[in-house]
């Protein structure tokens, strides 16, 4: 399968603590693109990277980091957690960096804060 | 600011009615409008975005800058058409972000 693919499916942790998602973009993909849905939210965009570099900022908190590697995985890194970042957490890729392009997601980390 | 509201969570219709699917949106510059579905257990996918103006599965959404809509729309429904829609919003040039509403819920009886 060459589509979007994260790990974990499922994470459950305490308070506190930190926590990596991966996210491996489609084949061909340059442009990774990271979402939070939290209960009876729309996906809230986090960041974007596009070819290793950040392109894109939304209201991403400051305990919250991200990064693309050379082989275009990225990871988000969150840290300090609390009750309320317990979400789905979804990563999306596409070709381009235009966040106009059709993005491509992922099934989600569904990460629980206990 | 860019902003997307879909008024309605859940949308019950039964099979063979049509199905309006509503979608406003707020963003001072040129938008380009999407329609993103989640059927049970599949990923969310891309519906169809308003500058293809393509019609998939008998979906169909027309950009109204007038009442800042786009609204999705199919005349007769089908079961199969039950899943979660979400409009998103994005800007037409360089990194603008992509945003999205919170979602309406399609459920279609037979």
């Amino acid at each position: 399968d060459s589509g979007v693919t994260q790990t974990p499916k499922h994470l459950i942790t305490a308070t506190g603590q930190r926590v990596t998602l991966r996210c491996s973009p489609r084949s061909g993909d340059l442009s990774v693109y990271w979402y939070q849905q939290s209960l009876d939210q729309g996906l809230q965009f986090l960041i974007q990277y596009y070819n290793g570099e950040e392109r894109a900022k939304g209201n991403i908190l400051e305990r919250f980091s991200a990064q693309q590697f050379p082989d275009l995985h990225s990871e988000l890194n969150l840290s300090s957690l609390e009750l309320g970042d317990s979400a789905l957490y979804f990563c999306a890729s596409s070709v381009g960096q235009g966040a106009n392009q059709p993005q491509h997601f992922g099934d989600g980390t569904r990460l629980s804060i206990l | 600011a860019q902003r997307v509201t879909q008024p309605e969570k859940l949308l019950s219709v039964f099979k063979g009615a049509p199905v309006e699917l509503k979608c406003n949106y707020s963003y001072s510059g040129s938008p380009e409008l999407f329609w993103y579905v989640q059927y049970s257990r599949q990923r969310l996918q891309l519906l169809l975005r308003h500058i293809s103006r393509e019609s998939i599965k008998g979906f169909t959404a027309d950009l109204n800058k007038g009442e800042t809509s786009f609204h999705l729309k199919k005349p007769f429904a089908q079961e199969e058409d039950s899943a979660m829609y979400y409009c998103a919003l994005s800007g037409n040039t360089g990194f603008q972000k992509l945003v999205f509403g919170t979602g309406t819920r399609l459920l279609v009886s037979p």
